[in-house]
C-alpha cells in the first residue's frame, strides 16, 4: 500500500524566513497530495492542494510543488509570520477513491522564532 | 468553524470503562471518519461510514467499534478502555464530487483514561 514519509520533524526558522517541509510517496497511482495546518489544541485545516497533473501550486506565501517522477512533494512558506507555528501534515490520495484512502504523513512541527 | 462539531471536547475516565464519542458531519456531507492522534503522533485512521453503511477499516481495535444514525450523526464507541487510549479522537466529514474527496476535521474529542 501507499506509504508516505515526511521531514523533517521539527523545523525551527527565524520569523520572516522561508520554511520548506518535504514528503514522499511510495505509490506512482497516487494523484491527489493535501497539506494539513493543526495548530496547537486545534483541528487538522486543508490549507492547500495539488493533483499530479500540475506541477506548482501557489496561495498567497504558500505554495507546493510535485515532482511526479521522484515521487515527492513540498510545501513551501514564504515570508513566515508567528502565526504559520504548528504541526503539518502531507498527504497523498489515490485516484478516484474516498478520503479513507488519503494516507498522512508524520507531520513536521514548525516553529516561528521571533 | 468546519461545520462538523463533536462532543464531548474533554472525556476524562477510568481503566476498564467505556465510552461514547459523538460527531455530526457537515450539513450535506454523507461520509464519516473517526481518527486517532496519539500525543505527538500523526492521524490514525479508524473507520469510515458512508450514509449509514461501513465504508472503510482502517487500524481499528476490536473494542472498539462505531455506527452512523439515519440522520447521519455517528457514535465511536471505546470500551475496555486502557491507559494506551488516551488520544484526541478526530471526525471529520466529506462528500463525493468531481474530484478528490476533502475531509473536514471537527475539534476533537480529548480522551484521557487513567
Amino acid at each position: 500500500g501507499e506509504n508516505v514519509e515526511q521531514h523533517p520533524s521539527t523545523l525551527s526558522v527565524q520569523e520572516g524566513d522561508s520554511a520548506v517541509i518535504k514528503c514522499t510517496y511510495s505509490d506512482s497511482a497516487s494523484n491527489y497530495f493535501p497539506w494539513y495546518k493543526q495548530e496547537l489544541g486545534k483541528r487538522p485545516q486543508l490549507i492547500i492542494d495539488i493533483r499530479s497533473n500540475v506541477g506548482e501550486k501557489k496561495d498567497q506565501r504558500i505554495a507546493v510543488t510535485l515532482n511526479k517522477t521522484a515521487k515527492h512533494f513540498s510545501l513551501h512558506i514564504t515570508e513566515t509570520q508567528p502565526e504559520d507555528s504548528a504541526v503539518y501534515f502531507c498527504a497523498a490520495s489515490l485516484p478516484y477513491s474516498s478520503a479513507s484512502k488519503i494516507i498522512f504523513g508524520s507531520g513536521t512541527r514548525l516553529s516561528i522564532r521571533p | 468553524d468546519s461545520g462538523v462539531t463533536q462532543t464531548p471536547k474533554h472525556l476524562i475516565t477510568a481503566t476498564g470503562q467505556r465510552v461514547t464519542l459523538r460527531c455530526s458531519p457537515r450539513s450535506g456531507d454523507l461520509s464519516v471518519y473517526w481518527y486517532q492522534q496519539s500525543l505527538d503522533q500523526g492521524l490514525q485512521f479508524l473507520i469510515q461510514y458512508y450514509n449509514g453503511e461501513e465504508r472503510a477499516k482502517g487500524n481499528i481495535l476490536e473494542r472498539f467499534s462505531a455506527q452512523q444514525f439515519p440522520d447521519l450523526h455517528s457514535e465511536l464507541n471505546l470500551s475496555s478502555l486502557e491507559l494506551g487510549d488516551s488520544a484526541l479522537y478526530f471526525c471529520a466529514s466529506s462528500s463525493p464530487g468531481t474530484g478528490p474527496e476533502k475531509l473536514f476535521f471537527g475539534s476533537g474529542t480529548q480522551l484521557s483514561v487513567l
